[in-house]
């Protein structure tokens, strides 16, 4: 299958500061990207919608303006926790769809850990 | 977001037995399914993948089944391995805004050597 990279796979940050996480499709373009979180023992938790050359789509809930997503080009996208908290601290996962494939398999990265400490 | 995950329900096997693990889905617009298997600080992986004209799609060692009717999946393992131990959630992916991947509460399995 297609692969996608995450970057990096666990980062520790100072309450108040940002952090970028990167999401790349290694192998095939992506119009199409999305942000999910998980908490321990929990499910994955779709946070945004994430499309090349557009505005990401925010789920309710979730505050995009402290979650910045940018889709610049058709094999990456960034999640920015901005002003990040201890309750940020989770697991945060990104997936791609090729694109004009429609509804088929999405393909996830490894994830990043996210502590703040 | 949409998805339900407060609580993780386990099922333990021995090895050799066959698992089953069920999930309900909740939304009649959601034509495309996927179970995942997410092991401890990974991504979710790919399992098996049904679409609502189906009922049955087996693969190596794995069977999903699919009722519309009561909105319901499940993954049949076949000879349970230690390896099979993870999380497993059902994934459904509605056929309209953006093809969003909506996952499931995810059931832990433990199995047994």
């Amino acid at each position: 299958g297609a692969v996608v990279s995450q970057h990096p796979s666990r980062v520790i940050c100072k309450s108040g500061t940002s952090v970028k996480i990167e999401c790349r499709s290694l192998d095939f373009q992506a119009t199409t990207m999305f942000w999910y979180r998980q908490f321990p023992k929990q499910s994955l938790m779709l946070m945004a919608t994430s499309n090349e050359g557009s505005k990401a789509t925010y789920e309710q809930g979730v505050e995009k303006d402290k979650f910045l997503i940018n889709h610049a080009s058709l094999t990456l996208s960034t999640l920015t926790v901005t002003s990040a908290h201890p309750e940020d601290s989770s697991f945060y996962i990104c997936s791609a769809r090729g694109a004009g494939t429609g509804n088929t398999e999405a393909f996830f990265g490894q994830g990043t850990r996210l502590t703040v400490v | 977001g949409e998805s339900v995950g407060l609580h993780l329900p386990t099922l333990s096997v021995q090895e050799g037995d066959n698992s089953i693990i069920n999930c309900a889905y909740s939304n009649s617009a959601s034509d495309y399914f996927i179970w995942y298997k997410q092991e401890s600080g990974k991504g979710p992986q790919f399992i098996i993948d049904i679409r609502s004209n189906m009922d049955k799609r087996q693969g190596q060692r794995v069977t999903v089944l699919l009722n519309k009717t009561v909105k319901h999946l499940s993954l049949q393992i076949a000879a349970t391995q230690p390896g099979d131990s993870a999380v497993y959630f059902c994934a459904e992916t509605p056929n309209t805004g953006g093809f969003k991947t909506i996952f499931g509460a995810g059931t832990r399995l433990f199995v047994k050597a």
